[in-house]
């Protein structure tokens, strides 16, 4: 157990629809991360907040977006869904804004999204 | 083009061979990580390698980052069930204080059979 809970676990949705993810990160920790992994693709950044402010942006669609709340949780939203956006969602949480080789991040168990 | 080859893409062998796979770029790092990631879960950090030439242990696994830096394997002794999974490397995306999000390989899909 990583200590990074993610809910729900599995979410199943029609195209065009609009849904939220939710991520708890390890005590104490600050960042929390964003990925998405797909067959195609494999696991991509997505977008990093720490301590509530937008630090990184990776390969994130305009369609999608993200924040992190004062208690730390962050969620992750996805709008006017498509087909290809069915993928395992990860979140990850590390204590520090900048990942120095000491600073590990550690994964939660993911969402994954299938989009119908 | 991908940042990081990962090879080879699967690997099915029997419990008690040995294995390496492999990491490669053409971009210099100034360290990669290997992770492990079983079906159902987030990935798993094994090790981080920082110095070209550098050799870890993880008991049966043997983790080397190349002498340029640019390239890593996994070598794996005596490969037991447990240690089926997929198989990562990544690199971080920024370089000093900046974004840090990980970039990863497609990974090895690795079975070992009983």
């Amino acid at each position: 157990d990583s200590g990074v809970t993610q809910t729900p676990k599995h979410l199943i949705t029609a195209t065009g629809q609009r849904v939220t993810l939710r991520c708890s990160p390890r005590s104490g920790d600050l960042s929390v991360y964003w990925y998405q992994q797909s067959l195609d693709q494999g696991l991509q950044f997505l977008i990093q907040y720490y301590n509530g402010e937008e630090r990184a942006k990776g390969n994130i669609l305009e369609r999608f977006s993200a924040q992190q709340f004062p208690d730390l949780h962050s969620e992750l939203n996805l709008s006017s869904l498509e087909l290809g956006d069915s993928a395992l969602y990860f979140c990850a949480s590390s204590a520090q804004a900048t990942s120095g080789f000491t600073d590990t991040q550690y994964f939660g168990p993911g969402t994954r999204l299938t989009v119908l | 083009t991908q940042l990081l080859e990962q090879s080879p893409q699967f690997l099915s062998i029997q419990e008690g061979e040995n294995l390496t796979v492999y990491c490669n770029s053409s971009s210099v790092f100034s360290s990669l990580q290997w992770y492990r990631q079983e079906p159902g879960e987030g990935p798993v950090l094994l090790v981080t390698v920082v110095t070209g030439g550098e050799v870890k242990k993880l008991k049966r696994l043997t983790f080397q980052f190349g002498d340029a830096r640019k390239d890593s394997s996994l070598h794996i002794t005596a490969a037991q069930p447990g240690d089926t999974g997929l198989y990562l490397c990544a690199v971080r995306r920024g370089s000093g204080g900046g974004a840090d999000g990980l970039t990863f390989g497609k990974g090895t899909h690795l079975i070992i059979q009983p």
